[in-house]
């Protein structure tokens, strides 16, 4: 069964950058979307962006100019980093695989709390 | 439209039915995924594409949609219903992913 575990720091300053890395565990590494989504306290889910064949990578139009995910097969990792970070990017950062078309985000990491303070 | 919206709480006695809605432009050409989130926990599918149920979600969660309105049907709401929802699916592009604001709902 396919388990991902988010890794990075905890607490960020602002304007600097936050990065975080999701292993993956058993499973194919390739045909899904590996996919990043936050929740700010008290929030809603807010879609980062996703990676696909550690090539194609979309991303949230608000967040576009500060995002780059990208993919390693052979470690079987993916990441985030999100440059130039405020109070405001505080949350909880999940990683998960997403399966479409052919299914929906199934598998999710537990979350990573990123706080942005100085 | 890149938007999903969702009403911010709904409730429901125990037992009885209740229907989450969403509503965006998205929805007429792409299928809404539902996940149910209970406090500190990730998200969990309940269902998806049109109104398929992951393994292990009871067959009291059903799933409609009409025109730019998609609807998650709880028939015989539990306790361990309570939890946020959210609606989900791909922009009109098909690039894009898109998440509802989320409906808390509440069984008394």
């Amino acid at each position: 069964q396919v388990q991902l575990q988010e890794s990075g720091p905890g607490l960020v300053k602002p304007s600097e950058t936050l990065s975080l890395t999701c292993t993956v565990s058993a499973g194919s590494f390739s045909g899904y979307f590996w996919t990043w989504i936050r929740q700010s306290p008290g929030k809603g889910l807010e879609w980062i962006g996703n990676v696909q064949n550690s090539v194609s990578a979309y991303y949230n139009p608000s967040l576009k100019s500060r995002v780059t995910i990208s993919g390693d097969t052979s470690k079987r990792q993916f990441s985030l980093k999100l440059t130039s970070v405020t109070t405001a990017d505080t949350a909880v950062y999940f990683c998960a695989r997403d399966a479409y078309p052919r299914g929906p985000i199934d598998s999710w990491g537990r979350g990573s709390l990123v706080i942005v303070s100085s | 439209s890149s938007e999903l919206t969702q009403d911010p709480a709904v409730s429901v006695a125990l037992g009885q039915t209740v229907r989450i809605t969403c509503q965006g432009d998205s929805l007429r050409s792409h299928y809404a995924t539902w996940y149910r989130q209970k406090p500190g926990q990730a998200p969990l599918s309940v269902i998806y594409i049109k109104n398929n149920r992951p393994s292990g979600i009871p067959d009291r969660f059903s799933a409609s949609s009409s025109g730019s309105t998609a609807s998650l049907t709880i028939t015989g709401a539990q306790a361990e219903d309570e939890a946020d929802y959210y609606c989900h699916c791909r922009d009109t592009s098909g690039n894009l992913v898109l998440f509802g604001g989320g409906t808390k709902l509440t069984v008394l």
